[in-house]
């Protein structure tokens, strides 16, 4: 069975720094990009960023750009989001999903259950 | 950026009714198009992958279509269980875009 487990979500004030994880079981992990995915309070889905499964490209959200870094190891099957200079607006859930098998493969085809970010002072 | 736009915003249902969804791209994302379903405080969960093909272990009363611009889910008799937020998401083009969602609710 695919599980993704992430951690790391914390009250942290503007201009702070997080790193999130996720930890993945089930599957060939370095055969599949992972990505990040957040949900702000009482609001949609917003596409973060992306690794592809050899981790030489990524992907970003002008939104987070040049403030987040995705990485993952693959000898840990661990996705991460470093995330720096944090916004009140970056509050939200955070959701680690796993890469689908069909075309592109950007879509998320197995979610976690999130972990909680909250940016205030 | 794709635009993704998603109608109705919301809608009431009684169950056993059938249900059409709509999503609209901004430009064509080929079949490139997904749908998932979220319930309240739980992650989303992947119905539909490539505009039409129904994800491992979703009842047959679920199907997508469209291709290009315009895109449907269509919910044949609508279940209990099935009043949920759905998503359109396009995956043909970066940033990858989502759009706003269609809450289904009791009628």
């Amino acid at each position: 069975e695919v599980q993704l487990l992430e951690s790391g979500g914390d009250l942290v004030q503007p201009g702070g720094s997080l790193r999130l994880s996720c930890a993945a079981s089930g599957f060939i992990f370095n055969s599949y990009a992972m990505s990040w995915v957040r949900q702000a309070p009482e609001k949609g889905l917003e596409w973060v960023s992306t690794l592809t499964g050899s981790g030489y490209s990524t992907y970003y959200a002008d939104s987070v750009t040049g403030r987040f870094t995705i990485s993952r190891d693959n000898s840990k099957n661990t996705l991460y989001l470093q995330m720096n200079n944090l916004r009140a607006e970056d509050t939200a859930v955070y959701y680690c999903a796993k890469g689908g098998s069909f075309q592109s493969s950007y879509y998320m085809d197995v979610w976690g259950n999130g972990t909680t970010v909250t940016v205030s002072s | 950026e794709i635009v993704m736009t998603q109608s109705p915003v919301a809608l009431s249902v009684s169950p056993g009714e059938r249900v059409t969804l709509s999503c609209r791209a901004s430009q064509s994302v080929k079949s490139y198009l997904v749908w998932y379903q979220q319930k309240r405080g739980q992650a989303p969960r992947l119905l539909i992958y490539g505009a039409s093909t129904r994800a491992t272990g979703v009842p047959v009363r679920f199907s997508g279509s469209g291709s290009g611009t315009d895109f449907t889910l269509t919910i044949s008799s609508l279940q209990p269980e099935d009043f949920a937020v759905y998503y359109c998401q396009q995956h043909d083009i970066w940033p990858l875009t989502f759009g706003g969602g269609t809450k289904v609710e009791i009628k």
